[in-house]
């Protein structure tokens, strides 16, 4: 079964550090996103990604965030500058219409 | 805005009780309707899924009906075990996009 792999499983970072998540997509997929759920939380939809450009992004992806998919394989979501509130488990999805979403196992950051 | 709504949690049954999770949405369109499962320590899996009114997504004995009248898509089963133990995300995403809309997540624990 195809699936959606992200690297690393838990990152632990001081606050102000900069970090990337990284997400290998199913091959034939054309949408990327990634959702971020605070612990205990909702999963919220940060950003969508199609044609190797942001196709929407919620009110959460700030000028701290960026997307690319830099050698046409894994698709990555850097952070800046970290802040505690940024502690949450990201996720990646990708989509092949009419498929459903697929996501990956997740990413923990802890910032300190 | 689009949402969905689910009923609070922690939802705490005994072994083969019967198992209902309310789930209402509100969307401009005509979305697809999804049952997330979230075991401990994992990433979110796909459990069923509805595409328009009135199917009934099925798998591993649970079971939900898009009711467009109610704009409900409420997850029933019938006789649940300790392995269902999990956090459950009703969530809806519109036609043609796979960028999907959480609800809060409701909490089941299945006592032996």
């Amino acid at each position: 079964e195809p699936e959606v792999t992200q690297t690393p499983s838990h990152q632990v970072t001081q606050m102000g550090q900069e970090v990337i998540l990284r997400c290998v997509p199913i091959s034939n997929h054309l949408y990327f996103y990634w959702y971020r759920q605070i612990l205990g939380q909702k999963v919220e939809f940060l950003v969508s990604f199609y044609n190797n450009e942001i196709s929407e992004k919620s009110e959460i992806f700030d000028d701290q965030f960026s997307v690319e998919r830099p050698d046409g394989s894994n698709f990555t979501l850097k952070i800046r500058s970290t802040k505690l509130e940024d502690s949450a488990m990201y996720f990646c999805a990708t989509f092949l219409f009419p498929t459903e979403a697929f996501f990956g196992q997740g990413t923990r950051l802890t910032v300190v | 805005g689009d949402s969905v709504t689910q009923m609070e949690g922690p939802v705490t049954l005994s072994e083969e009780a019967f198992l209902t999770i309310n789930c209402t949405y509100t969307a401009t369109g005509y979305p697809s309707l999804f049952w997330y499962v979230q075991y401990p320590g994992e990433g979110l899996q796909l459990l069923l899924k509805a595409t328009k009114a009135d199917d009934k997504g099925s798998n591993k004995g649970f079971e939900a009906t898009y009711r467009k009248e109610t704009t409900s898509f409420h997850l029933e089963k019938g006789s649940v075990q300790v392995s269902d133990s999990a956090v459950y995300f009703c969530a809806l995403s519109l036609i043609n996009t796979g960028k999907l809309i959480f609800g809060q997540g409701t909490t089941l624990q299945v006592k032996p």
